[in-house]
């Protein structure tokens, strides 16, 4: 059965402290990982695309298939980096399904 | 460009009654996906609609159902509410192919109490 799991609820950091938030996922096929943002009072927003590869905001994932992760890093915190991110797995089995983590909440201190 | 909107913001309903949520797609946006979001837990896929025909379902029973119109609108309606439905409902539109791997852009959600 497909899974995605972000095993810390909280994560704490101080500002220009390395970061990474760990995803890691179940699924039998090649998978398209993406990471979501939300920052306090906005929606959930698109942070990056593993197909994309791209680095948004300082952030960066890479997919290991070896581990079946997707873990998100940034080598330098920010406070404005402090919200909730989810890693999101979407997948076909019987129809266009998405499964998303629990979350982790990253709190960057000053 | 007008991003995804949905309402009412928040509703109130009583345990038994059914309920309508609306969510206005961004334009050009033929895929809509709706969520269910319980406190401090991740989204969970209630079902995905393209070109107004359900192309994917989650793991919700059939008093959730929806329908996506050609003006990029949509609605999901619960039956026979139950406590546990009280959560916050996410729906979210993608570009074009009708298929899971394009990047969603979500709306505000709608806060659903049941008393």
């Amino acid at each position: 059965a497909q899974r995605v799991t972000q095993p810390e609820k909280l994560l704490s950091v101080f500002k220009g402290a390395p970061v990474e938030l760990k995803c890691n996922y179940s699924y039998s096929g090649s998978p398209e990982l993406f990471w979501y943002v939300q920052y306090s009072r906005q929606r959930l927003q698109l942070l990056l695309r593993h197909i994309s590869r791209e680095s948004i905001k300082g952030f960066t994932a890479d997919l290991n298939k070896g581990e079946t992760s997707f873990h998100l890093k940034k080598p330098f915190a920010q406070e404005e980096d402090s919200a909730m991110y989810y890693c999101a797995l979407p997948y076909y089995t019987g129809g266009f399904k998405t499964i998303f983590g629990a979350g982790t909440r990253l709190f960057v201190k000053a | 460009e007008t991003g995804v909107t949905q309402s009412p913001t928040h509703l109130i309903k009583t345990r038994g009654q059914q309920v309508t949520l609306r969510c206005s797609s961004q334009s050009g946006h033929n895929t809509v996906s709706w969520y269910q979001q319980a406190l401090g837990q991740g989204p969970q896929f209630i079902f995905q609609y393209y070109r107004e025909e359900e192309n994917g379902r989650g793991n919700f029973p059939p008093r959730f159902s929806g329908l996506q119109f050609p003006n990029y609108s949509s609605e999901l309606n619960v039956n026979a509410l139950e406590l546990d439905d009280s959560a916050l409902y996410l729906c979210a539109s993608s570009p074009t192919s009708g298929r899971a791997t394009d990047t969603q852009y979500f709306g505000p959600g709608t806060r659903l109490t049941v008393l």
